[in-house]
């Protein structure tokens, strides 16, 4: 019972330096999504998938990149890590979209700090 | 642009206490409104998801209304345990998208 599986959960960066942030899910859910959440604020989202193969930009995709080569997984890819990076990853997953009200479940997040 | 606020931004009331946490939104056209507790370190869990069409939800002590055409929903918590001290997110999927858009939280602390 595994359900939204983030790894890893805490990681310090330098400025410039790359790094993926795993999702998977086992449920079989067709959408998948990255929020990040900074303190005192709401979650954004910065990217969303409906689906193997193809993937969207949310709120804030800037210094982000996404790939969804299977349903299960849905990597986070931080290319040229900034300080304004700094915040807790939240991956996502829906059975379906919006329309179907179908509830999110979320991983416990990643705790990225670029210094 | 939908725009979600919450008040109060933190809540501290003593066990057994009934309270209201508030959410409003800006666009009225919405699929459904979804209440999130979020415990310190943890992901956040779904707690009651009301569709547009309906009035409110229930599950055990806690009971969600949502009126749409005023932008609001609440969220009733009965007889406050200190168990339910986390913060609650309230969030809006907009019609026409699959996006949730959320609000800042309302952290609640119930003190024995």
């Amino acid at each position: 019972n595994a359900g939204v599986t983030q790894t890893p959960k805490f990681r310090i960066l330098k400025i410039g330096q790359s790094m993926t942030l795993q999702c998977t899910q086992d449920m079989n859910h067709n959408y998948m999504y990255w929020y990040r959440q900074d303190p005192g604020m709401g979650l954004k989202l910065i990217y969303y998938s409906v689906g193997a193969g193809i993937t969207d930009k949310g709120e804030v995709p800037n210094g982000y990149n996404v790939s969804r080569s299977t349903t299960e997984d849905f990597p986070l890819r931080l290319e040229l890590a900034a300080p304004s990076q700094t915040s807790v990853y939240f991956c996502a997953s829906s059975e379906v979209g919006g329309g179907y009200n179908s509830p999110l479940h979320f991983g416990n997040g990643t705790r990225l700090t670029v210094t | 642009k939908q725009e979600v606020t919450q008040i109060p931004a933190a809540l501290s009331v003593p066990e057994g206490e009934n309270l209201v946490l508030n959410c409003s939104f800006t666009d009225s056209a919405i699929y459904n409104l979804q209440w999130f507790r979020q415990d310190p370190g943890k992901g956040l869990t779904s707690l009651l998801l009301i569709q547009s069409s309906q009035r409110e939800q229930t599950s055990g002590r806690l009971n969600a209304s949502l009126d749409k055409s005023s932008g609001r929903s609440t969220l009733y918590i009965a007889a406050s345990q200190p168990g339910d001290s986390a913060t609650y997110l309230c969030a809006v999927n907009a019609r026409g998208t699959d996006k949730l858009i959320f609000g800042t939280g309302t952290r609640l602390q119930v003190f024995p």
